[in-house]
């Protein structure tokens, strides 16, 4: 049962484009949303996170959208740099033992 | 550097073996989390403690096992091992409310 679901394994952008990564959630018990940034041969990075209750977090070049009634998210990275190439994963937190359920991840590669 | 440290880095054994994996939390965290990535998966979680108690489950096998110490270590057992146990686990910790700071990770093989 799959409750986070990131339906593109991969994504290639141009370097000063827009980056838009998906995300969709069936569990609507969910209160906070997270994505992760992971290079290989280290662990997953937190990068921006977004409460149940707002619809939108910005932090520099990354902003995270929420939309509750499709149950979707989805970070966009303005503009992409090739520093940002990697995995990225989000995750939803459900109740309050702080446990992260994650997507499966979408590879992003930005091209010089 | 998350703060959290994992050891081994890498561990090669035999189908059948037992392991242990063994993670250092951030200062002041006091729940730690395990978490399996196989190929090409999404990361799955098996288990979290808090100050020493098991604080939830996830899609642990029961050849598994995990504990946190006093001193807040967690250690995660793995035992008849199997090829498909093959992945890189990891290890998080948190405080309360705050985003889950990953380790490294442990690479685990079963030849």
């Amino acid at each position: 049962d799959q409750q986070v679901k990131q339906n593109s394994p991969s994504l290639s952008v141009q370097e000063g484009r827009i980056s838009i990564l998906n995300c969709d959630y069936t569990n609507s018990m969910f209160d906070y949303f997270l994505w992760y940034k992971k290079y290989p041969a280290e662990g997953p990075t937190f990068l921006i996170s977004i409460s149940s209750i707002k619809d939108k977090n910005e932090d520099g070049r990354f902003t995270v959208f929420l939309n509750k009634s499709a149950k979707h998210l989805s970070l966009h990275i303005v503009p992409s740099q090739p520093g940002d190439s990697a995995v990225y994963f989000c995750a939803a937190r459900s109740g309050n033992t702080g446990k992260l359920i994650f997507g499966q991840g979408t590879t992003l590669q930005v091209k010089p | 550097d998350s703060g959290v440290t994992q050891t081994p880095k890498h561990l090669i054994t035999a189908t059948g073996q037992r392991v242990t994996l063994r993670c250092s939390p951030r200062s002041g965290d006091l729940s730690v989390y395990w978490y399996q990535q196989s190929l090409d998966q999404g990361l799955q979680f098996l288990i979290q403690y808090y100050n020493g108690e098991e604080r939830a489950k996830g899609n642990i096998l029961e050849r598994f096992s995990a504990q946190q110490f006093p001193d807040l270590h967690s250690e995660l057992n793995l035992s008849s091992l199997e090829l498909g146990d093959s992945a890189l686990y990891f290890c998080a910790s948190s405080t309360a409310n705050s985003p889950l700071h990953f380790g490294n990770g442990t690479r685990l093989t079963v030849t």
